[in-house]
Parts: structure tokens; sequence; C-alpha cells
């Protein structure tokens, strides 16, 4: 089982703040994914980086894949109350679309 | 599209029942996955099926549980007999041959007391 660590598990910042989260894994998946999920709801896709190095930028969300292809980072720029909610990564297997998912980080942007 | 649609939003059963997840995909999705969350273990993948065939059941805990899909729009994950460990949110999600991500349903929270 390819496994996925996501850090930190809890982030609370000020609203205009940036903040960085953290995918890690020891294995090299096909692709990942990340995305938010808000309270009641399922989680929603935000991006998916395939490519070594590549970087997707989503409005004031940056994207970017290791280049070993076995990490990858989220970054948010100057955050909104309306960025809380549980970000999570998840790692595409080579064979199939079976997805593994991390631990997710719970971000909360205070007003 | 109504996007994955999973019935029923909330259940509360009493431990040994017989309790009964639905899930309809994105009309033209070819794969459909049942995942579980908690706080303790997150997502966890339960069982997921490619053009109605069951691919990869490892993640199905016990024997008590079991998966149907019998055609391309409708999947059923049963628990029977349920127990209160079972208590946790049971998400569907769907995905098409472009492999684009997951489209995940809005789950159903599982209270067994």
């Amino acid at each position: 089982t390819q496994l996925l660590e996501q850090s930190p598990q809890f982030l609370s910042i000020q609203e205009g703040e940036n903040l960085t989260v953290y995918c890690n894994s020891s294995s090299v998946f096909s692709s990942l994914q990340w995305y938010r999920q808000e309270p009641g709801e399922g989680p929603v896709l935000l991006v998916t980086v395939v490519t070594g190095g590549e970087v997707k930028k989503l409005k004031r969300l940056t994207f970017q894949f290791g280049d070993a292809r076995k990490d990858s980072s989220l970054h948010i720029t100057a955050a909104q109350p309306g960025d809380t909610g549980l970000y999570l990564c998840a790692g595409e297997e080579a064979a199939g679309n079976k997805l593994t998912f991390g631990g997710g980080t719970r971000v909360l942007v205070k007003p | 599209d109504a996007g994955v649609i999973q019935s029923p939003r909330h259940e509360v059963t009493e431990m040994g029942q017989e309790v009964t997840l639905r899930c309809k995909p994105i009309s033209g999705h070819n794969s459909l996955f049942w995942y579980r969350q908690t706080m303790m273990r997150g997502l966890e993948l339960l069982i997921y099926f490619n053009n109605n065939v069951p691919i990869d059941d490892s993640g199905m805990p016990e024997d008590r549980f079991s998966a149907k899909m019998p055609n391309a729009s409708f999947s059923t994950l049963k628990i029977q007999p349920s127990e209160p460990r079972d208590s946790a949110v049971y998400f569907c999600a769907s995905t098409g041959t472009d492999n684009y991500g997951y489209t995940f349903g809005s789950g159903t929270r599982l209270t067994v007391v």
C-alpha cells in the first residue's frame, strides 16, 4: 500500500497570511490530485498534477509536483475565510485509477 | 448533470440491523468507488468497480460488508449485521476514462447505536 503523509495536520492563520501544505510519500505516483472538503460534503477536486516538477496555479492557489513524483505542495497566497476547509492530497497508482488519500490538513482562516 | 447521488444522507440504526447505502454515479463514468471517512482513519477505500465489475475489495473490513453494482447507474453497499464501530461517513465517487479526478457524492452519515 502506498502511503501519503500530509503536514501539518492542522493550520490556523489570519486572513491575508500565506500558508503551505505538504504531501509526501516514499512511493512514486503517476499523478497526484488535491481536493478540498467542506463540512457535510464530499471532497471536491482542485487540481491534478502529472509531470514531475509541474507547477499549476488556480487563482491564489499554487500546486507543485516534486521532480521525483513522490511529493507535492499546495501554497495559498493571501488566504481568505472562504479557503477554510480540509485539504486532501491523493496519489494515483500507476496501474488503474485507484487513489490513495493522505490524512488531510485542516485549514482555518480567521477573519 | 446532478453529480454523484447518494442516499440516504443520514442513517441511524441499531446494532445488528442491516444497512444499505445507495449510489448513483455520474452518467458515462465507468469507475465507481466506495470510501469510508472517520476522524481517526481518514478516507479509506473500501471497494471499487470498473465497468460494473469489482476490481479491488481488499479494503472491505469484514464479511459483514458487501457491495454490488448491478448496472452502470447504480451501486449499493450493505452492512449486515451493523456494529457501532461501523459509524462513519460513507462516500461514493465516480470517474470516467479520462480519469480527471473523482467526483464525490455528499456522503451518508451512518450512526450505529
